[in-house]
């Protein structure tokens, strides 16, 4: 596609419940990034995948949060067990490569909203 | 670790004056990237200029340019003749070999008709 696009773009669930977030990058594009965006914050990184690798996962807040890529493409964001500090804006980006003079190319990002 | 710094949760410009929002870093390393993103209300992250750490001239894209002072480790926005659609919260962001994008918190520029 012409860019990243990122489903639902809005997600309304009940606390305890588990929630899936999916992100699409651009094609061909190996690098892709979670960010999330806290109302009235700044965006905080929770995971990059090269390929379908992910080496440091240490941005994810909990153990109640996962996330995969397949086939080099596609990628998912589980939350578990939903919590309302979990809500927010939850955003996604792609580069070319994995290298730090790639620029990233941001998705419309899903809010979510625990209830 | 590295941080990044915006001074200036708001500013308001007039439509067409120039307006300049700050941002400072700190980092020990020599070799990295700066950027601004822009996002504007509909939450799409939008690059708007980057820089080059070893690249001591400022980038210039159109109405947009920095001032990088990587001694001082500052790297202010400039926007020229400011625009109605220049609107949106901006961000500055790092990043180095590490590969994870360090943002601030945000300047949300307002203009002013």
């Amino acid at each position: 596609g012409a860019g990243v696009s990122q489903s639902p773009s809005n997600k309304v669930t009940e606390k305890g419940k588990d929630v899936e977030l999916r992100c699409d990058p651009i094609s061909g594009h190996t690098a892709l990034y979670w960010y999330r965006q806290s109302l009235g914050q700044g965006l905080e990184f929770l995971i990059y995948f090269q390929g379908n690798s992910a080496p440091d996962k240490s941005g994810l807040p909990s153990d109640r949060f996962s996330a995969e890529r397949t086939g080099g493409s596609v990628s998912t964001l589980t939350i578990q067990r939903t919590q309302q500090e979990d809500s927010a804006v939850y955003l996604c980006a792609s580069s070319l490569a994995l290298v730090e003079s790639d620029t990233q190319y941001f998705g419309p990002g899903t809010r979510l909203t625990v209830l | 670790a590295q941080t990044v710094t915006q001074s200036q949760p708001e500013m308001s410009v007039q439509e067409a004056e120039t307006v300049t929002l700050s941002c400072t870093y700190d980092t020990s390393e020599s070799d990295y990237y700066l950027f601004w993103y822009k996002q504007p209300p509909s939450r799409q992250m939008i690059l708007v200029i980057r820089q080059e750490a070893y690249k001591q001239q400022n980038a210039t894209e159109n109405r947009f340019s920095v001032n990088f002072q990587k001694a001082a480790k500052s790297f202010s926005l400039k926007i020229s003749d400011s625009q109605l659609g220049d609107a949106a919260m901006y961000f500055c962001a790092y990043r180095n070999r590490d590969d994870k994008i360090i943002f601030g918190k945000g300047t949300r520029l307002h203009i002013l008709p």
